[in-house]
């Protein structure tokens, strides 16, 4: 069973304010992901890091940042929420194996008044 | 350009029937497949993988089937239980290019109706 665990589960929060996500695995994964989720959409990819100090922009842009300073945190920052951050934001996780599944945690569904 | 495709929104299955979704992809340099479960509120759970040199890949009562040259992929459930109704999405990643993003289709809806 993967080990990955994302806080807070629930997030309300006003237009500007500054809000981090926090992700963390404790199985060693050098690979992390944060996918962005709307109801009936796919999982889009927004940022990346393939191991400490490595962090890549994914295919959807996003207001979003990312920092990976420990191989087992990786959190997303959002500097000034909006209400079209509204969305279920997925962290994930990865060995360095070939071939290896993802590992989500259960979400963040973070909600912008 | 969406490069995984699931193009039955949902799904209705008796229970102890076969369930059978599907997914299309446009990238021949895919050469990883997963099959994704995900109930309300929760993250994707990993079901089933099949790398592109596999046809086949069975694992208890689910099978993934590949056909590369049709770039398409399906997962069989044998028996369908009302457990198994969630929203499944299936993704693609090439880990040959040494990106290793995994791209996930929209999700189909399976219900499993008792």
């Amino acid at each position: 069973e993967a080990d990955i665990y994302q806080t807070p589960r629930y997030l309300v929060i006003g237009t500007g304010k500054k809000i981090t996500l926090e992700c963390s695995q404790t199985m060693g994964h050098d690979k992390m992901y944060w996918y962005q989720q709307d109801p009936g959409m796919e999982l889009h990819l927004i940022h990346y890091s393939y191991g400490v100090n490595s962090t890549e922009k994914g295919d959807l842009s996003s207001e979003s940042t990312v920092s990976r300073i420990r191989t087992e945190h990786f959190p997303l920052t959002l500097e000034s929420a909006r209400p079209s951050h509204t969305s279920q934001y997925l962290c994930a996780s990865s060995e360095s194996l070939y071939n290896s599944p993802l590992h989500f945690g259960n979400g963040t569904r973070l909600t912008v008044t | 350009d969406q490069q995984v495709k699931q193009n039955s929104p949902s799904l209705s299955v008796q229970e102890g029937r076969i369930s059978i979704l599907n997914c299309d992809y446009t990238n021949s340099m895919f050469d990883y497949f997963l099959w994704y479960k995900k109930y309300p509120a929760e993250g994707p759970t990993f079901l089933i993988s099949i790398s592109s040199i596999k046809d086949k890949n069975e694992d208890g009562r689910f099978t993934v089937f590949l056909n590369k040259s049709a770039k398409h992929l399906s997962l069989h459930i044998v028996p369908s239980q009302p457990g198994d109704s969630a929203v499944y999405f299936c993704a693609a990643s090439d880990w040959s290019s040494g990106t290793y993003k995994y791209i996930f289709g929209t999700g189909t809806r399976l219900k499993v109706l008792a």
